[in-house]
């Protein structure tokens, strides 16, 4: 009940393109959804998040559309850029008895042809 | 300091052998987190401080791991009699107040036991 499943595993997009990445999770207690981005040899940054109390935040080329209902959650990459190449994070927050935590999905792995 | 500065980058440890990685948040960052990244995984909750109160060691793999903050900011995160499965980035993650939002991750501890 605490996983976020997290889907592709790897993505290739033309530069120009969209990129789409799909979580999906089943603990209703979670309260927040942020997506993180990873280089490699650097830590994961948080790169957009939102609650579950809204369906939509866009920032920039990057866009989470929220299902509650459904407990689905994606990121929207638009106009993709070679400089987006980097593994993607979907994650969840949990707080619970004093304590919190990200649970997070597996990753995606992001290409950008030039 | 400007961003979470984990030490070492690297440690290469023996089977067997005691290991500390430390973690300087960044300065007045209340909460604390050790998160474990296994190589093409998303990263797993280990343990979580708040200011030199540890209140949830819960992800910690076994009694081999122990963190300790105990002025409240810096912290060292010490894995005793290493064994290969400990082999994997340790990420440090700090945040100003109590909540979900605003992680700053370090760029980690790329750990390998031999």
């Amino acid at each position: 009940q605490q996983q976020v499943k997290q889907s592709p595993q790897s993505l290739i997009v033309q530069k120009g393109g969209i990129s789409i990445i799909n979580c999906a999770y089943e603990n209703t207690a979670f309260d927040y959804f942020p997506w993180y981005q990873q280089f490699p040899g650097k830590g994961p940054a948080l790169l957009i998040a939102i609650r579950p109390d809204v369906s939509e935040k866009k920032e920039g080329r990057f866009t989470i559309s929220f299902n509650k209902s459904a407990k689905q959650f994606s990121l929207h990459i638009m106009d993709s850029q070679p400089g987006d190449s980097a593994t993607y994070f979907c994650a969840a927050s949990v707080t619970q008895g004093g304590s919190e935590k990200l649970v997070f999905g597996k990753g995606t792995k992001l290409t950008v042809n030039p | 300091g400007a961003g979470v500065s984990q030490s070492p980058r690297y440690k290469v440890a023996k089977r067997g052998q005691d290991v500390a990685l430390r973690c300087d948040p960044i300065s007045g960052h209340v909460s604390l987190f050790w998160y474990q990244q296994a190589l093409g995984q998303g990263p797993e909750f280990l343990t979580y401080f708040q200011n030199e109160a540890q209140l949830d060691k819960s992800g910690l793999p076994s009694d081999r791991f122990f963190a300790e903050r105990p002025e409240g900011s810096v912290s060292t995160l010490k894995i005793q009699r290493t064994q290969q499965e400990d082999s994997a980035v340790y990420l440090c993650a700090s945040r100003r107040w109590a909540g979900p939002y605003g992680y700053t991750f370090g760029s980690g501890t790329r750990l390998t036991v031999v």
